[in-house]
């Protein structure tokens, strides 16, 4: 089946350390997307890449880090200097003819 | 800047009709998405529009007005599955910019 697989589910991490969750679809779309929810929040863009090799930063990409080597997969890494980590990670794609988002299943991260 | 507003929590019976309004400002405009998203899941789509009107779909509907900056969605005949918060989200550029989102809850 075609879709957007984000894993794992639940990750916790110890403060200091790095972490990268994943992302994968197998839908053939150009565009990939993340973003951060936090309880009473909108959900807001952290980075995004339209093209393979090629990425931009959202509205809160300070302490985040992405790469696109591969149209499939978009990979988020929570660097330590990211000061509130904890919250829940959304990954969605879309075809560049179409502007709506199929989102993947969401990393709840917790850092203590 | 985006501004994109919605309230944050609606009640109403099973069987009912609730209509939860969202106003936005926003730099640019391609259209605008309803998502349905239940406790700790993803999104699901629900509507687009991008012209102004009337978009009906089942139970679910969405309205534009682009020159009032203003959409609603009207869920009909509520059923208790139909809670869960609703977001409101604004496109430009390839980008979705959402609102908080509105729980709605629905009961008995």
């Amino acid at each position: 089946d075609g879709g957007i697989t984000q894993s794992p589910k639940y990750l916790f991490r110890k403060e200091g350390q790095n972490v990268t969750l994943s992302c994968e679809q197998n839908l053939n779309h150009d565009a990939m997307y993340w973003y951060r929810q936090d309880p009473g929040q909108g959900l807001r863009l952290i980075y995004y890449s339209q093209i393979v090799n090629d990425f931009q930063k959202g509205d809160i990409a300070e302490g985040y880090s992405v790469s696109r080597e591969k149209k499939e997969s978009f990979p988020l890494t929570v660097t330590s200097a990211q000061k509130n980590p904890t919250a829940f990670y959304l990954c969605a794609s879309s075809g560049l003819a179409s502007n709506e988002q199929y989102f993947g299943p969401g990393t709840r991260l917790t850092v203590t | 800047g985006q501004n994109i507003d919605q309230p944050t929590e609606m009640t109403a019976t099973e069987g009912a009709i609730v209509q939860i309004n969202c106003t936005y400002q926003t730099s640019g405009f391609n259209g605008l998405f309803w998502y349905q998203q239940h406790a700790g899941e993803a999104p699901t789509f629900l509507s687009y529009n991008v012209l102004d009107g009337l978009e009906e779909k089942g139970r679910f509907s969405s309205f534009l007005s682009r020159s009032k900056g203003y959409s609603y969605l009207l869920l009909k005949e509520l059923q208790m599955k139909d809670s869960a918060s609703y977001l409101c989200a604004v496109s430009n550029d390839y980008k979705l910019s959402f609102g908080a989102g509105t729980t709605v809850t629905v009961r008995a």
